[in-house]
């Protein structure tokens, strides 16, 4: 089936550092969701992007939809501990339907 | 606390068996799905229901089926369980199709 490839597959950071994320793919997206999941809970939504070439920031996260809307992007400035997760994109092909195809994944480790 | 709600959290039977796990939602969220999480933490849908109505139905076993009593609950029945159903499932819900989901915190299943 259908998959988002995320790079990298798994980071270790010192804390401070900047983190960057993404995730590519062969076909084009019309919206790009970025998730958070911690151990034991499920995903969380930390940015939502609708048009190609969005840049948004939610704190100290912030996201971009690519221009040629086949991949999207994202950053944590300044990492702390409680960063450690996987962070999911997620992809709708079509606009309106109800489905997002996830993303491989990107699980951070911070090293304080 | 507003938040879509699974039971239960764990899940351990033998193989053969018949399970089912509960969502519920007080979002007021039209559309409800589910997700099965694998060992490689790869996210997949299995179904989705919007006001009571199956609208996406993946390539499942039929041993797996889902009911929507209605639009705030939905259900996962499980028939004669096998090693490979063991998961995580995640149950979530949205308000139409266009701004991404919330999820509950998973029901880890094993079979043995």
């Amino acid at each position: 089936g259908q998959q988002l490839n995320q790079s990298p597959q798994s980071m270790f950071i010192q804390e401070g550092e900047d983190v960057s994320m993404n995730c590519t793919s062969s076909s084009i997206f019309n919206t790009w969701l970025w998730y958070k999941q911690e151990p034991g809970e499920g995903p969380v939504l930390l940015i939502a992007l609708y048009k190609a070439g969005e840049l948004t920031s939610n704190g100290r996260l912030t996201a971009q939809f690519g221009i040629t809307r086949k991949d999207s992007f994202l950053n944590i400035s300044a990492s702390i501990p409680s960063d450690v997760g996987i962070y999911f994109c997620a992809g709708q092909l079509t606009s309106g339907t109800y489905k997002y195809i996830f993303g491989t994944g990107t699980r951070l480790k911070v090293l304080a | 606390d507003t938040a879509v709600s699974q039971t239960p959290k764990y899940l351990v039977t033998q193989m053969g068996n018949d399970k089912s796990i509960k969502c519920e939602q007080n979002l007021g969220h039209d559309t409800m799905y589910w997700y099965k999480q694998d060992s490689k933490k790869f996210l997949k849908i299995m179904f989705s229901y919007n006001n009571k109505e199956l609208i996406i139905n993946e390539t499942v076993p039929n041993r797996f089926s889902p009911k929507s009593p209605d639009k705030a609950h939905l259900n996962l029945h499980i028939n004669s369980l096998e090693l490979g159903d063991s998961a995580v499932y995640f149950c979530a819900s949205s308000q139409g199709g266009g701004r991404g989901y919330t999820f509950g915190s998973g029901t880890r299943l094993t079979v043995v």
